[in-house]
């Protein structure tokens, strides 16, 4: 099993809903990522957990809010959201935090704020 | 994305070859990537190459890698309509962590 699952793959919420993006993975992998890609551009880091724990936040707005709660699972709390967070919301994963080896990454949430 | 560089687009015909460049900044990086993104949909891992080998062919792909000049291309032999889509290429070590790190992607359009 080499898949990075993401749900929901489509998600509509009003500026002032709570939302969670989820992301799962079974490759035993202990470095997870989201990723936020806005049409036409690169996917841009927001997130890195590894072993579980937060490693990097990449000034990334408090209603967004990241949560680990076991190895294999990584999920993304929405609340307040603005327009302008309408994107993709991409989950990655690998084997380990540091070293270099593969990153698998998920179909993606296309998530619309209105 | 500004520290992996890439052409914007590229359009070529069916049957051609197509190649797309990349040029990075980090030459700590061990591996460096390619990946596909078809609209709408997430991205799709292509091939990868170790930074000690100077190419790697994978039935029609071939990647070569000038680590003295860190430039990384893609070549896609016999271009199908099917490979229409935006390539990225990404080095994955940022300030000694394993990030995975874009280039602004490729929209390769293939005319019939």
């Amino acid at each position: 099993d080499t898949e990075v699952t993401q749900t929901p793959k489509h998600l509509v919420m009003g500026m002032t809903n709570k939302k969670s993006l989820k992301c799962e993975q079974h490759m035993g992998h202990r470095a997870m990522y989201w990723y936020k890609q806005k049409a036409k551009k690169p996917p841009e880091l927001m997130f890195v957990y590894s072993y579980e724990k937060l490693s990097i936040n990449e000034s990334v707005p408090s209603r967004f809010s990241p949560e680990c709660p076991n190895s294999s699972l990584l999920n993304l709390h929405l609340h307040a959201l603005q327009p302008e967070d309408s994107a993709l919301y991409l989950c990655a994963s690998s084997p380990t935090g540091g070293g270099n080896t593969e990153a698998f990454f998920g179909q993606g949430t296309r998530l619309t704020v209105v | 994305g500004e520290d992996v560089e890439q052409s914007l687009f590229l359009s070529v015909r069916e049957g051609d070859s197509s190649v797309i460049n990349c040029t990075y900044t980090d030459s700590s990086s061990t591996y460096l990537y390619w990946y596909k993104q078809e609209p709408g949909a997430g991205l799709q891992l292509l091939t990868y190459i170790f930074s000690n080998m100077d190419m790697k062919q994978d039935q029609r792909l071939t990647v070569l890698l000038n680590k003295k000049d860190k430039h990384l291309s893609l070549r896609i032999a016999d271009t199908q309509t099917g490979d229409s889509a935006i390539y990225f290429c990404a080095e994955t070590l940022r300030g000694g962590s394993y990030i995975p790190t874009f280039g602004r992607g490729t929209s390769l359009i293939v005319h019939p």
